[in-house]
């Protein structure tokens, strides 16, 4: 079956640095995303990884190696606004995407 | 301001009753979806369209309908509601095609309890 595993819950510090890792077992390869929903509203496009490597983003790095099926979202100098659940999802084979159940990030002053 | 508009925003619903959650969208987008989502749970697609006309299920179909007579709306029905069926219903279009940076825009969202 497909599975995308993350951590449920994580807390860092305000101004720190925090890495929330993905790993992925899907049916081929087209794509891993990155998606940050705030409590109580709609998840918002983060990132996207297709080719191994790190992609830069301001704040946010995004990560992927897909001979190990993993990939981290990397997230700098937190702001409390930076508080919400980050998504993983994975575009498969077939161009269906296979959601992880999400990272609630909980930032500390 | 462009983007997917979802109704209602929630809903109490009595078992057995007939719902259809609303959803558009004004950016001229060829796909669009209908997920739920879960505590503990990721999101999970019910049905799919990937342009006007045509409709797919996706991973939990059963209990619930959709139609795509236009490209910009995409209502989805549950025809007799049971209480498994409580959960927050959200809508998202994209360009679609098929390549892998197939970005999704998200509606807000529509909560959804079955008594």
């Amino acid at each position: 079956g497909q599975n995308i595993d993350q951590p449920t819950e994580m807390t860092a510090t305000e101004g720190a640095i925090v890495q929330i890792n993905c790993t992925y077992q899907t049916s081929g390869f087209n794509g891993l995303f990155w998606y940050q929903q705030h409590a109580g509203e709609a998840p918002t496009f983060l990132s996207y990884n297709v080719l191994d490597g790190l992609e830069e983003k301001g704040r946010f790095s995004s990560f992927l190696s897909r001979s190990k099926g993993y990939s981290y979202l990397l997230l700098k100098e937190l702001q409390m606004k930076d508080s919400a659940s980050y998504l993983c999802a994975v575009m498969d084979s077939n161009y269906q995407l296979i959601w992880g159940a999400g990272t609630k990030l909980i930032i500390k002053p | 301001i462009a983007g997917i508009t979802q109704a209602p925003t929630s809903q109490i619903l009595a078992a057995g009753r007939r719902m259809t959650l609303r959803c558009t969208q004004d950016m001229r987008h060829n796909a669009m979806y209908w997920y739920r989502q879960d505590l503990g749970l990721g999101l999970r697609l019910i049905h799919y369209s990937n342009t006007a006309g045509t409709t797919g299920k996706g991973e939990v179909p059963d209990g619930y309908s959709v139609s795509r007579a236009n490209t910009d709306d995409f209502p989805l029905t549950l025809a007799s509601a049971v209480p498994s069926q409580t959960s927050v219903y959200f809508c998202a279009s994209s360009e679609g095609g098929s390549s892998g940076a197939n970005v999704l825009t998200f509606g807000a969202g529509s909560r959804l309890t079955v008594l």
